[in-house]
């Protein structure tokens, strides 16, 4: 039982540089989300997606970019990386409220995180 | 948009003593959720406890249970006979009930040491 994969575990990149952290849950969950947690941070928001088809900014979205390709996959990418972005990466994925699984032990799993540097 | 504190940035106790995290929030909704989550250092993040607030019973989960005062928007998380195990990152989070797609708001966390 997989849940909530994150790809890559670690990356460092230099300034400028590109690159997409991928996410694939196979719960079947409509909601899929992208956080970042920076020391002395709780998780922040970056993006969402409540359903196929659509995204929309959270809480810190400036500099990143999403894409749900499909119902299982919810893509983040840096198109230019600078080193404010050295952070914890989690995906998590979610039945809304009112959804079977929202009320069951973890309404919404994590991803085991990225942890991108960038120099 | 709502807001949760964690005053305690750091908390050390010693082994079976009983200790309290504090949260406090700050919402205008009067249905929503609330979340205790644990983060140990393999970084995981695990589900503590939940309180919907629509409840005004307590929840209690094995050695944890929480202390939900509605009208001070207080939400701390009492750990009875400390584990070693219970050592990690403590993070409390909101989420509203109408807007159940839009994530959770976590407070900054409190780091716990339980001392042997």
């Amino acid at each position: 039982n997989a849940g909530v994969t994150q790809t890559p575990k670690f990356q460092v990149l230099k300034t400028g540089q590109s690159m997409t952290l991928q996410c694939a849950q196979d719960m079947n969950h409509n909601s899929m989300y992208w956080y970042r947690q920076d020391p002395g941070m709780g998780l922040r928001l970056i993006y969402y997606s409540a359903s196929e088809g659509t995204t929309d900014k959270g809480e810190v979205p400036n500099g990143y970019n999403v894409s749900r390709l499909n119902k299982r996959e919810f893509s983040l990418r840096l198109e230019s990386a600078a080193p404010s972005q050295t952070s914890v990466y989690f995906c998590a994925s979610s039945d809304p409220l009112g959804g079977a699984s929202f009320y069951s032990n973890q309404p919404q799993h994590f991803g085991d995180g990225t942890r991108l540097s960038i120099l | 948009a709502q807001t949760v504190t964690q005053s305690q940035p750091e908390m050390s106790v010693q082994e079976a003593e009983t200790v309290t995290l504090s949260c406090t929030y700050d919402t205008s909704e009067s249905n929503y959720y609330l979340f205790w989550y644990k983060q140990p250092p393999s970084r995981q993040m695990i589900l503590v406890i939940r309180q919907e607030a629509y409840k005004q019973q307590n929840a209690t989960e094995n050695r944890f249970s929480v202390n939900f005062q509605k009208a001070a928007k207080s939400f701390s998380l009492k750990i009875s006979d400390s584990q070693l195990g219970d050592t990690a990152m403590y993070f409390c989070a909101f989420i509203e009930s109408g807007g159940g797609a839009d994530g959770l708001t976590f407070g900054k966390g409190t780091h716990l040491i339980i001392q042997p």
